[in-house]
């Protein structure tokens, strides 16, 4: 079974903190995408990376994908409570179905 | 967002009954996903499509069926209701391989 284990699980900070959450795997994927999900809603897409090395940022969000296509990061700079979420983590293998292996999610608090 | 809307947004059942779930999206996308999410497993993907009438099988689909007749419609079915299907149902859609975008979910508590 191919498993994206994301890090920390739960994570509760203070407003204006910087963290970064993590998501690794053994299998090498050639797409990770990275969403947001907040209570009562569906996951929102924020990034997608597809070559090794790859970064991408988003305002102050910034994703990396691994040299290797096994792993990635996403850090947040100056957090703000409106950054509170599950976020999750999905690999992709490129197939034709466009199936994705999503990990539990990293869940954020952030206080003011 | 990519136009995907679910029904209902909320369904409380008794075990035994037969449930369905809707989703309908407005991209004209080809591929539609039905996941259940639910605490310490995460999304797991039920049944797929990447075509009308084209479906096929995902991790946990034991309990559940799938139709698609038209483009814009995946109906997920639950024959008869028990208590672990108990959780909440989200749709995808993806244009194209390894990008999904999801609908808001339906939560289902079978009783």
């Amino acid at each position: 079974t191919q498993l994206l284990e994301q890090s920390p699980q739960f994570l509760s900070i203070q407003e204006g903190e910087n963290l970064t959450v993590y998501c690794n795997s053994s299998s090498v994927f050639s797409s990770l995408q990275w969403y947001r999900q907040e209570p009562g809603e569906g996951p929102v897409l924020l990034v997608t990376v597809v070559t090794g090395g790859e970064v991408k940022k988003l305002k102050r969000l910034t994703f990396q994908f691994g040299d290797a296509r096994k792993d990635s990061s996403l850090h947040i700079t100056a957090a703000q409570p409106g950054d509170t979420g599950l976020y999750l983590c999905a690999g992709g293998y490129g197939g034709s179905q466009g199936n994705l292996i999503f990990g539990k999610g990293t869940k954020l608090s952030v206080k003011p | 967002d990519a136009g995907i809307t679910q029904s209902p947004r909320h369904k409380v059942t008794e075990t035994g009954t037969p449930v369905t779930l809707r989703c309908h999206q407005t991209e004209n996308h080809r591929y539609m996903y039905w996941y259940r999410q639910d605490p310490g497993h995460g999304l797991r993907l039920i049944h797929y499509s990447y075509g009308v009438k084209d479906t096929d099988k995902g991790e946990v689909s034991d309990g559940y069926s799938v139709s698609r007749s038209k483009t814009e419609d995946f109906l997920l079915t639950l024959e008869s209701a028990t208590s672990s299907q108990t959780s909440v149902y989200f749709c995808a859609t993806g244009g194209g391989p390894d990008t999904q975008y999801f609908g808001p979910g339906t939560r289902l508590t079978v009783l």
